[in-house]
């Protein structure tokens, strides 16, 4: 069974850090490319970042880049974003997703971050 | 990065057909036929609908179907049914390499 498992969320002050995990099972992690989405508290869905299966290809969203780092560990089945200089605005469920081609065929069940003082 | 352009809301009743718009630009929507679509039921993930404009993953009921013309996608649910409720996201890859979702449409089942 395909799963994808988010850990790593919790609550952060305003200007900290945070790392994101999430464990790949039940296929072969290093051919597919992964997004992080994220979602808001009753908002919609936002594409944060995305990595090829090789970590060749990495792309970022205008509101996080320079501050999230995208990246992932093949022989581990892990993916990661490293989330600096965070922001009340980056309050979110954050998404751990598995593409073909150009679309999402699974999503984790996301792991919730919240940037408060 | 602008999100693209879904109605807040829709609505019909069981049986009924409704489509959900979806409005990009020519560097979005109207330049691939990369656009999907995402079903997502209160406190769940998004679940994949629709890839490719208007292709069906194994397993999705042939009630969902997708279209393009122009910068504008649609989906259209037919003989609506009251599990169809939910909130639906299109999604479209763009010409950056990157992806931008619409903003979401909330489909009541009346």
């Amino acid at each position: 069974e395909v799963q994808l498992v988010e850990s790593g969320g919790g609550l952060v002050k305003p200007g900290g850090s945070l790392r994101l995990s999430c464990a790949a099972s039940g296929f072969t992690f290093s051919s597919f490319s992964m997004n992080w989405v994220r979602q808001a508290p009753g908002k919609g869905l936002e594409w944060v970042s995305s990595i090829s299966g090789g970590s060749g290809y990495i792309y970022y969203a205008d509101s996080v880049k320079g501050r999230f780092t995208i990246s992932r560990d093949n022989a581990k089945n892990s993916l990661y974003l490293q989330m600096n200089s965070l922001r009340a605005e980056d309050t979110a469920v954050y998404y751990c997703a598995r593409v073909l081609d150009t679309a999402v065929i699974t999503w984790g069940q996301g792991t919730l971050v919240t940037v408060s003082s | 990065q602008s999100a693209l352009t879904q109605p807040a809301s829709v609505s019909g009743s069981p049986g009924q057909s409704i489509t959900i718009s979806c409005t990009g630009t020519s560097s979005d929507v109207g330049g691939y036929n990369y656009v999907s679509w995402y079903q997502q039921h209160p406190g769940k993930a998004p679940k994949l609908m629709i890839y490719e404009v208007s292709n069906r993953p194994s397993g999705i009921s042939n009630r969902f179907s997708g279209s393009k013309s122009g910068n504008t996608a649609s989906l259209t649910i037919s003989g609506l049914q009251a599990e169809d409720e939910a909130d639906y996201y299109c999604s479209s890859y763009t010409s950056s390499s990157t992806w931008v979702f619409g903003g979401g449409t909330k489909l009541t089942v009346l």
